[in-house]
């Protein structure tokens, strides 16, 4: 078990410009979740995921966002046209079914900072 | 819809003092609770977690005891260490009948432990 790995940790971009982060959960997870978080904020839920199928989107999720998971393991989330406003640490979890599916084990994050 | 609101840091205690961070929360039904725990420079960790009113969730010293009557599920530990500086996260999660257990965050408590 290596974790829930993500990449890239840093990625400096400029204003409208795309972004491609990635997500490797834990292998036997089938549920992934994608959450963005802000300065002295705490994490905001964006996306899930149970296997390939993406089953939510919360409405911070504009239509600039899109996010995948091909095949139900590694996730991708893109960012089209970044705005300042983008800038911030995405944060990735997956977890397991049975016996401690709402515990969610998450990743290192990308920060994001758009220039 | 669902909140959590938890104590305004920072919190700077010396070592060996009594740590509590205040949590309260909002939401219908019979949600869960956690505690996360993120290091400097690490991701978010799960700390504890109770899914029933009265459970008392439990790890390294730390504590918590979900209060339905009061809506609370305050973090306590007698005794903090250096080591554990960090900041410190309440959440919930609530199955609305799906298999998404997406997490409502607090803002996040910054503790200080002075030697």
């Amino acid at each position: 078990d290596t974790g829930v790995s993500q990449d890239p940790r840093h990625k400096i971009t400029k204003r409208g410009q795309n972004v491609t982060f990635r997500c490797d959960p834990i292998s036997e997870h089938n549920r992934l979740y994608w959450y963005r978080q802000t300065l002295g904020q705490g994490p905001e839920f964006l996306t899930y995921f149970q296997n390939e199928a993406q089953l939510e989107k919360s409405r911070l999720l504009s239509d600039r966002f899109s996010a995948e998971r091909p095949k139900g393991s590694f996730s991708t989330l893109e960012i089209q046209r970044t705005e300042q406003g983008d800038s911030a640490m995405y944060l990735c979890a997956s977890s397991y079914p049975g016996q401690g599916q709402d515990e969610q084990y998450f990743g290192p994050g990308t920060r994001l900072t758009v220039t | 819809g669902n909140s959590v609101t938890q104590m305004e840091g920072p919190v700077t205690l010396s070592e060996e003092a009594f740590l509590t961070i205040n949590c309260t929360y909002t939401a219908t039904g019979y949600p869960s609770l956690f505690w996360y725990v993120q290091y400097p420079g690490e991701g978010l960790q799960l700390l504890l977690k109770a899914t029933k009113a009265d459970d008392k969730g439990s790890n390294k010293g730390f504590e918590a005891t979900y209060r339905k009557e009061t809506t609370s599920f305050h973090l306590e530990k007698g005794s903090v260490q250096v080591s554990d500086s960090a900041v410190y996260f309440c959440a919930l999660s609530r199955n609305s009948g799906g298999s998404n257990y997406k997490l409502t965050f607090g803002k996040g408590t910054l503790l200080t432990v002075n030697p």
